[in-house]
Parts: C-alpha cells; sequence; structure tokens
C-alpha cells in the first residue's frame, strides 16, 4: 500500500512550456485534490474530484488544467507555464460515504517545479 | 477561500517541554485533521477527528475536537528534537467539497 504517489519529484520548465503532474493514489479514495504550496505559504487548493469522471476548480485553477479518468488517477496539467507557477505542488486523496463526512486526507511527497 | 486561524505562529521550547496549539474557524466544522510537516516533504496525517469534544491520542500528541465544532486544539507531551517541524491543522464542514487549512505552528525544540 503506497498510499499517495506523484512524479516527477522535481522538475524545472522554462516559460511557455508545458508539463503533466502524476498523482496516484491506491486506497480506492473517491477524492483527489492538488494543491500549490507557496514559500512560507499555506496550502492553495487547485482543482479537485469527487470520482471517476467528475472535477471542479478550487480557489486558483487558472493556467492548470485536470482529468480523472479512474479512480487511481488525477494527472494536473500545466499548459504554457509561466513563473507565478513556480511551487511545491501537492496531490491529495481521502474518502466520503455520505454527503458532510469525510474522513482522512492523505497527501504525495510533493511535485518541486521551478519555471524561470 | 476561508482560511483556519491557528496560533501560536512559532515556538521555541527546550526539549522535553509540553507543547500546546490551537486552531479555530468562523464556521463549523465535522472534521478536524492535524499534520506534520518537514522541509522538502509532504504532510503527514497525525491525528483524525470526527465529534464534538473527542480527545484522541497518538504516542505523546493528543489533540482534540472542541466542543462548539468551531475549534480544535493539539498537545504534545516531553517534546524531542524530531519533533521539529511545522504543524498544520485542516477541516471540513458538511458543506462544500474542500478542506480549509490553517496557517501553520512551526516548533523548533532546543536540545
Amino acid at each position: 500500500n503506497a498510499g499517495v504517489t506523484q512524479t516527477p519529484k522535481f522538475r524545472i520548465l522554462k516559460i511557455g512550456q508545458s508539463m503533466t503532474l502524476q498523482c496516484t493514489q491506491d486506497m480506492n479514495h473517491n477524492y483527489m485534490y492538488w494543491y500549490r504550496q507557496d514559500p512560507g505559504m499555506g496550502l492553495k487548493l487547485i482543482y479537485y474530484s469527487v470520482g471517476a469522471g467528475i472535477t471542479d476548480k478550487g480557489e486558483v485553477p487558472n493556467g492548470y488544467n485536470v482529468s480523472r479518468s479512474t479512480t487511481e488517477d488525477f494527472p494536473l496539467r500545466l499548459e504554457l507555464a509561466a513563473p507565478s507557477q513556480t511551487s511545491v505542488y501537492f496531490c491529495a486523496s481521502s474518502y466520503s460515504i455520505r454527503t458532510g463526512t469525510f474522513y482522512e486526507q492523505y497527501f504525495g511527497p510533493g511535485t518541486r517545479l521551478t519555471v524561470t | 477561500g476561508q482560511q483556519l486561524n491557528q496560533s501560536p505562529q512559532s515556538m521555541f521550547i527546550q526539549e522535553g517541554e509540553d507543547v500546546s496549539m490551537n486552531c479555530t474557524s468562523s464556521s463549523i466544522f465535522n472534521t478536524w485533521l492535524w499534520y506534520k510537516q518537514d522541509p522538502g516533504e509532504g504532510p503527514v496525517l497525525l491525528i483524525a477527528l470526527y465529534k464534538a469534544g473527542e480527545l484522541t491520542s497518538n504516542g505523546r500528541l493528543t489533540a482534540q475536537f472542541g466542543i462548539t465544532r468551531k475549534d480544535s486544539f493539539l498537545n504534545i507531551s516531553a517534546s524531542i528534537p524530531s519533533d521539529v517541524g511545522i504543524y498544520f491543522c485542516a477541516g471540513h464542514s458538511n458543506t462544500g467539497n474542500q478542506f480549509y487549512f490553517g496557517t501553520g505552528t512551526s516548533l523548533t525544540v532546543i536540545p
């Protein structure tokens, strides 16, 4: 049981390049999330998914796209990278069996992205 | 989005001392989570709470779900050097689909 895994661990992009951050969970969680964490700051929600085929915007979605074709995978796509997207990106997953009851949320190890 | 008020912002303590920190929200929550984050690592879940008044321990860590459902507390007893890190809370209400996070407490333990 690996929990939440993310690849790559580090990446440097040039302005205007694109990339996909991969996230996989093996806990059969229905909810998955993407956050960014800037130095000394808290976590900001980019996108989340309530199940395969269903995604929704979080607090800071501009410049990102997601898809959820399976329960396990939730990739984050950066199109036309900008310096403002330099950050640490965390994927997380959690489980909810009915509206209003959310259980533990587990995080991946993060992807450190620099855009220059 | 809503951010939880977490205090203190930082703590410098001697090894062996006890630590207390808390988190408050303007909304009622159904779930409170406490995490520890080491530099360069992802947050690690320490304790999860689901009922008002609930008190849960994990080794030297004890957390409580406040009676008002708008706050939570984390205590660390007999601190050791490996307790160093940033601790933050997260909460989830009975509406919406996202967790809200505290601003973090940076803990330094002086040997």
